[in-house]
């Protein structure tokens, strides 16, 4: 199994740019979320999904989007970044006992 | 506002001495709690898993739990340089949505030859 993915590993977007973080799963684990860490101030959670068809805001959702569709995959959508968005961005998915594994993160800076 | 705290570290101790991790949360109904290792640059690492009162221990890493008192500890037995990361303490939102995880800050720790 190779756990959680996630492209693109780094990126740099300007100011007003849009992309989509992709991440994937091969552990049938109907949990997915989406962290940011910024330095100093540990894992924030953006959004969730309990399943496919079914996305929940987080603590720190403004100024993006996810959908989920299908079990594996669970993308990120910034519309019009802004510096604030620069960070480094974790996708992970859960068992039902609630621990959950991570991927290699992906580094955007917004200039 | 549930909260789990901290010390930012760092954390200093020599190789081969055991290394103390505290954390405390604030929501008294959480029922699992969990330690993640994370190397500079690199995701974080689940590395224990704990959810009843007392200890559990895997290999040199010893968990402890103390509901009563909002507490969780991370014991590192026999520390080693490679040992040098920041550990984070995550704690469930039980009476939150779908049993997410609440994340400290981490605590830095640096194990020296």
């Amino acid at each position: 199994n190779a756990g959680v993915t996630q492209t693109p590993k780094f990126r740099i977007l300007k100011i007003g740019q849009s992309m989509t973080l992709q991440c994937t799963q091969d552990m049938n684990h109907n949990y997915m979320y989406w962290y940011r860490q910024d330095p100093g101030m540990g894992l924030k959670l953006i959004y969730y999904s309990v399943g496919a068809g079914i996305t929940d805001k987080g603590e720190v959702p403004n100024g993006y989007n996810v959908s989920r569709s299908t079990t594996e995959d669970f993308p990120l959508r910034l519309e019009l970044a802004a510096p604030s968005q620069t960070s480094v961005y974790f996708c992970a998915s859960r068992k039902r006992d609630n621990e959950q594994f991570f991927g290699p993160g992906t580094r955007l800076t917004v200039l | 506002q549930k909260e789990v705290e901290q010390n930012s570290g760092p954390l200093s101790v020599p190789e081969g001495a055991i290394a103390s991790l505290n954390c405390t949360y604030s929501d008294r109904v959480s029922q699992s709690f969990f330690w993640y290792r994370q190397y500079s640059g690199k995701s974080p690492e689940l590395i224990m898993s704990i959810y009843s009162n007392g200890d559990k221990e895997d290999g040199r890493f010893t968990a402890q739990l103390n509901k009563a008192s909002q507490y969780v500890s991370l014991l590192i037995r026999d520390s080693q340089p490679s040992d040098s990361a920041t550990y984070l303490c995550a704690v469930n939102d039980y009476g939150g949505s779908q049993g997410n995880l609440i994340f400290g800050k981490g605590t830095k720790l640096s194990v020296k030859p």
